[in-house]
């Protein structure tokens, strides 16, 4: 099972200022990891794919890179719906496995 | 694109539920569906996913052997057979669709639907 670890667990933002989210898998993933974004009571949306593709809709502030086993997840300048909780999930091997999480909190 | 789930509900260990997932706005046909649940306050976890003609399924490891995952075209509909439903297993449960082929991410989910173990 590719284990998939996320950092930090909570990051304290300004509006405004920027964040970034870390993604580590214990294998090589290649390009195949994905960011969603997960609101209270809502369900998961995707933003990013194959690491760096921006789903329908996602603004330009959010962007991805890495590759192999180092991702990162980066909001420039962050909107008040931009808090919210961001997962990592590989999608290279069975079974399919989430990171758990990283919840971007006000400052 | 909807995904509506249907099915959750309060049941005692050891017991079975069904759940029930229709698309609608996409081809339903030509993509593979997942199930994915949440445990109260906690992460995501990958439950089961069918391939789009419905002749492959992968399951965790911790619903193998109890969980089944079928769909049926002429209804845009994935259901999820729970059986020996256990305390752990007590989470929001969403449907999620593929991208597009099998190593995809998942562009779209339904609300989701709870599942309540305890007895």
């Amino acid at each position: 099972e590719i284990e998939m670890t996320q950092s930090p667990a909570t990051l304290s933002v300004s509006p405004g200022e920027g964040a970034t989210l870390s993604c580590r898998a214990s294998q090589n993933v290649s390009k195949s990891l994905a960011w969603y974004q997960q609101k209270p009571g809502q369900a998961p949306r995707l933003l990013m794919s194959e690491k760096s593709t921006r789903a329908t809709g996602i603004p330009a502030r959010f962007s991805g890179s890495g590759s192999g086993t180092e991702f990162s997840l980066t909001i420039s300048s962050l909107q008040s719906e931009d808090f919210a909780v961001y997962y990592c999930q590989q999608y290279h091997g069975w079974p399919l496995t989430f990171g758990g999480g990283t919840k971007v909190a006000i400052k | 694109v909807q995904l509506l789930e249907s099915g959750g509900g309060l049941v005692p260990p050891g017991e079975s539920l069904r759940l029930s997932c229709t698309g609608s706005g996409f081809g339903f046909s030509i993509h593979a569906m997942s199930w994915v649940r949440q445990a109260p306050g906690k992460g995501l976890e990958w439950v089961s996913t069918i391939s789009a003609t419905g002749s492959t399924t992968h399951f965790a490891d911790s619903v193998k052997g109890r969980f089944t995952i079928s769909r049926d075209h002429s209804k845009s509909t994935v259901s999820l057979q729970m059986n020996s439903l256990r305390v752990e297993d007590t989470a929001v449960y969403y449907c999620a669709k593929y991208t597009s082929g099998w190593y995809t991410p998942f562009d779209f989910w339904g609300q989701g639907t709870m599942v309540t173990v305890s007895s």
